[in-house]
């Protein structure tokens, strides 16, 4: 089955504990993509990748790092976690980047307290 | 950047009524406009996209419009139903262009509610 999955899908933890948030797709989809949700903001680019050892920045790239060594797996590091990440977080993946539509993973709830 | 808004936030209607959800993008050179629906506790969804050579997209109930001159593209839902009630975002970017940043820039969302 084509999926993309997220790990964990739920996580509470405290200011500054370093954390990963996977995502892996067995499409072997080029692109991929990292969003977070946040009431009356709707979905905001944080990072993507056009292939392995690609990336670049979305909208809000700060406090965010990611990495593409493999072309299936796209994890997302907090380095020094805060409470304003605290947000719903998607990935997604598409074919290529001039191949929409992106799937997306079921979502990772991070709470930072 | 894109700017990219979505009226209204909230849209009430009733069963069997349509639904007109408004965006507006700042990005002249944005040619790809998806439609998202989200369900609650839900992964979003690709409903339906347009590309900017187009004016006009259906796919059975829905229907997606765009005007490039104005940059404004609308989605209509006709004959709604309750399973119609979700969030719906749209989106803008721009695809076969070697320059700029590629990235899809999405609007706020919109509530819709279908009442039975």
């Amino acid at each position: 089955e084509a999926q993309v999955t997220q790990n964990p899908r739920y996580l509470i933890t405290v200011t500054g504990k370093k954390l990963t948030v996977t995502c892996s797709q067995n499409m072997n989809h080029e692109y991929m993509s990292w969003y977070r949700q946040d009431p009356g903001l709707g979905l905001r680019q944080i990072y993507y990748s056009m292939n392995v050892e690609v990336t670049d920045k979305g909208d809000v790239p700060e406090g965010y790092k990611v990495s593409r060594k493999e072309k299936r797996n796209f994890p997302l590091i907090l380095e020094s976690p805060s409470p304003n990440q605290t947000s719903l977080y998607f990935c997604a993946s598409s074919f290529d980047y001039h191949n929409q539509p992106q799937h997306f993973g079921d979502g990772t709830r991070l709470s930072i307290l | 950047g894109e700017n990219v808004e979505q009226h209204p936030s909230t849209l009430s209607v009733q069963e069997g009524d349509s639904a007109v959800i408004k965006c507006t993008y700042s990005d002249s050179a944005s040619n790809y406009f998806p439609w998202y629906k989200q369900e609650l506790g839900k992964r979003p969804q690709l409903i339906i996209d347009i590309r900017s050579n187009v004016g006009e997209k259906k796919d059975q109930r829905i229907a997606v419009t765009l005007n490039k001159t104005a940059k404004h593209f609308s989605l209509h839902i006709t004959e709604t139903q309750p399973e119609d009630s979700a969030v719906y975002f749209c989106a803008a970017s721009r695809l076969f262009d070697n320059t700029g940043r590629r990235a899809l820039t999405f609007g706020s969302g919109t509530r819709l509610q279908v009442q039975p």
